[in-house]
C-alpha cells in the first residue's frame, strides 16, 4: 500500500491562477519534504516541515503541515509557466529513508 | 563537487546484459541513497548507505541488484541479467547526515540515469 497519497495526480491551470496540492499520510510524519522535478532532471528541494501547524513560504509557494502531522498542502499563488513540473512529497517516518508519493504533474497554460 | 553527479545519463541495453550506474555524491555527505522512478510508480527506495554502517538493502527488488560504496564516496549500482521491467530512471541522492537525525535530513538528488532494457 502507498504510505503517502498525493492529490490530484495531475493538474492543468491557467497562468495566474492559484492551486493547491495535497499530501496525506496514514501515519504521523517526523518530517515532510516537498520537491519539484522537471523532465529529465533530478528532484529540486523546495521546503521541509517538521512541526505540527508549521507553514513555510518561498516566493509564491507556501507549504503547510497540519496539527496532527499527517497531511501537508502546497499552495502556489498566481501560477507561472516556470511552476510547471512534477511536485513530490517525501516523508520521514522515523529512522528510515524517505518515502515519496507518486507525484502531482502540474501544467500551466497561457 | 557542487552537486550529485550520475553517469551515464542514458543507457540502452539488451535483455540479459549487466549494467553499472555510477553516483558521485556531494563531498562531505555521509549518507547516500539509490531510488528508482518508474512511469506512474513514483520513487521507489532501493538502498541506503550511511557512513561505515552496513547498508540498508531492504528496497532492492531482487538479488540481481547490488550496490557498493567505495571509500565512503562514489557508489555503483549494478544490475545483473537485466530484464525489461528494470527500465526506469535510477536516481541517486546524498545528504549531510543520515536518517534518524530528528527528521531534518534534506536529500540532494542527481539528474538520474535513464535505463532502457530492450
Amino acid at each position: 500500500s502507498q504510505e503517502l497519497e498525493q492529490s490530484p495526480q495531475s493538474l492543468i491551470v491557467q497562468e495566474g491562477k492559484n492551486l493547491t496540492i495535497n499530501c496525506t499520510s496514514s501515519k504521523t510524519l517526523y518530517g515532510l519534504y516537498w520537491y519539484k522535478q522537471k523532465y529529465g532532471e533530478g528532484l529540486i528541494f523546495l521546503m521541509m516541515l517538521q512541526k505540527g501547524g508549521e507553514e513555510k513560504s518561498h516566493e509564491k509557494i507556501t507549504a503547510k503541515l497540519d496539527e496532527k502531522k499527517q497531511q501537508s498542502s502546497l499552495h502556489i499563488t498566481a501560477s507561472q509557466p516556470s511552476h510547471a513540473g512534477i511536485y513530490l512529497c517525501g516523508a520521514a517516518f522515523g529512522n528510515t529513508p524517505l518515502v515519496f508519493g507518486k507525484g502531482t504533474r502540474l501544467s500551466v497554460i497561457a | 563537487g557542487a552537486g550529485v553527479s550520475q553517469s551515464p545519463s542514458n543507457k540502452v541495453t539488451e535483455k540479459g546484459k549487466d549494467v553499472e550506474l555510477r553516483c558521485d555524491p556531494i563531498s562531505g555527505h555521509t549518507a547516500l541513497y539509490w531510488y528508482r522512478q518508474s512511469l506512474g510508480q513514483g520513487l521507489e527506495f532501493l538502498i541506503y548507505f550511511q557512513g561505515n554502517s552496513a547498508p540498508d538493502k531492504s528496497g532492492l527488488p531482487s538479488d540481481r541488484f547490488s550496490a557498493e560504496r567505495t571509500g565512503g564516496s562514489v557508489s555503483t549500482l549494478t544490475i545483473q541479467r537485466t530484464q525489461q521491467e528494470d527500465s526506469a530512471v535510477y536516481l541517486c541522492a546524498s545528504s549531510l547526515v543520515g536518517q534518524g537525525a530528528g527528521g531534518a535530513n534534506v536529500l540532494t538528488f542527481g539528474a538520474g540515469s535513464r535505463l532502457t532494457v530492450l
